[in-house]
């Protein structure tokens, strides 16, 4: 099955700057999508990721916090801007594949 | 809207005991529904999706559609099965969006 190269794996950022996350997928899907999980806590999807298109958010989520790029089928990347220390939190990547979806190995943000 | 709902955050086993990890779900249609694995410091990984009905690692679950249940089953539990287990449905009329559960941490003490 397909596999995300996904990075960073971590950082630490200054409040009010930007972080961009990049997902590599070593072959074409169809769908990617973005997940947030905050200590504790189970995944929730930020967005779906078209290719060609923009991205579609789930309530709660807005383009010009986490604008992402999609610029063809084996990339994208989520960018979480203008950061608070409420961003702190791992962001995570995943494609849908023929049995199922995968996922990439996360980034640990830490907002300071 | 489809919801998952595991109800043990935390489920605590001796080696060798058999394990039963809940997964309840919320949709009336024809759900596509998976187990995930997320070991110590690694990736989520995909353990069981109903349609294919195999087993894995000597995991296996069944769906019950009259009790919108996909609940994990192991007869033995071993040590190297501790993990955080997540059940997740994909509703196809929501654009193949996976929703998950809270999860539930499985320990397998010696």
């Amino acid at each position: 099955s397909a596999v995300i190269s996904q990075k960073p794996s971590r950082d630490i950022c200054q409040r009010g700057t930007s972080l961009t996350i990049q997902c590599q997928v070593d072959s074409q899907v169809t769908m990617m999508f973005w997940y947030r999980q905050q200590p504790g806590q189970s995944l929730t999807l930020i967005a779906t990721a078209n290719q060609g298109s923009e991205a579609t958010y789930e309530s709660g989520f807005v383009i010009d916090k986490f604008p992402i790029s999609r610029p063809n089928l084996t990339f994208s990347t989520l960018t979480v801007s203008n950061l608070s220390p409420e961003d702190s939190s791992i962001y995570l990547c995943s494609g849908r594949t023929g049995n199922g979806y995968t996922f990439g190995s996360g980034t640990r943000l830490t907002v300071v | 809207a489809q919801r998952v709902t595991q109800p043990e955050k935390l489920l605590s086993v001796f080696k060798g005991a058999p394990v039963e990890l809940k997964c309840n779900y919320s949709y009336s249609g024809s759900p596509e529904l998976f187990w995930y694995v997320q070991y110590s410091r690694q990736r989520l990984q995909l353990l069981l999706r109903h349609i294919s009905r195999e087993s894995i690692k000597g995991f296996t679950a069944d769906l019950n559609k009259g009790e919108t249940s996909f609940h994990l089953k192991k007869p033995f539990a071993q040590e190297e099965d501790s993990a955080m287990y997540y059940c997740a449905l994909n509703v196809k009329t929501s654009g193949s969006r996976l929703t998950f559960g809270e999860g539930t941490q499985l320990t397998v003490n010696p």
